[in-house]
């Protein structure tokens, strides 16, 4: 089993419309919990830091954590083209990053 | 702009010859990791160097060496590459941060290699 668990997708949706990805995790020494946005032929980039539970926003985007469930979610309100990338769940406990697999999204202009 | 550059960017090899690809930034940072990045398993991590004289192996580490030459400068070597290698390539670098835990990981554009 591997420690953190992505669906690949592909999602496709329509500009304007929500856009929820998520991970689960089995390690509950993770305590730092990352989005990373990765563009075609480009390396990822950070896109959300969250340290334990709870929510954060930043403008169209908003991370959700719940370890009590080793869940964590992103959420893209009103999608644009420019949001169609990869993205990427990652955590740490200790000095190692731990990746999802990846989603890629594609907005729908 | 501080970045952090890999070359090549692409690289198609044979089975059994040696490569080398190669990392540098200007960030400063005293972190830097190798990553391979394959469909459907995500980035894992091959080697990763905590300073010049810090080297450690990561979760893949077989058939991969790597030699951290300076602080800006991390490179990764196939010895004898084979056809499972082929994959993209990610070098990144970090800051270490409070409590000796690094801070935001940035990665360069990535080596698309391709061993025949």
């Amino acid at each position: 089993q591997k420690e953190v668990e992505q669906d690949p997708g592909p999602l496709s949706v329509p500009e304007g419309a929500i856009v929820s990805l998520n991970c689960t995790y089995s390690n509950s020494a993770f305590q730092y919990f990352m989005w990373y946005r990765q563009y075609s032929r480009k390396g990822p980039e950070l896109l959300m830091y969250t340290y334990s539970s709870g929510n954060k926003e930043d403008g169209r985007f908003t991370a959700q954590v719940d370890k009590s469930s080793k869940y964590i979610s992103l959420f893209i309100r009103d999608s644009q083209p420019s949001d169609s990338a990869t993205y990427l769940c990652a955590m740490r406990g200790d000095y190692k990053l731990s990746f999802g697999a990846g989603t890629t999204v594609t907005v729908r202009a | 702009d501080a970045d952090v550059t890999q070359t090549p960017r692409n690289r198609i090899t044979k089975t059994g010859k040696r490569i080398m690809l190669e990392c540098s930034q200007t960030k400063g940072h005293d972190r830097m990791y190798w990553y391979r990045q394959d469909p459907g398993l995500g980035l894992r991590l091959i080697y990763y160097s905590f300073d010049v004289k810090d080297i450690n192996k990561g979760e893949i580490s077989d058939g991969y060496s790597v030699s951290r030459q300076a602080q800006a400068k991390f490179s990764l070597s196939l010895e004898s590459a084979i056809p499972n290698q082929t994959a993209l390539y990610f070098c990144a670098t970090s800051e270490t941060g409070l409590a000796g835990l690094d801070n935001e990981q940035f990665f360069g554009p990535g080596t698309r290699l391709t061993v025949l």
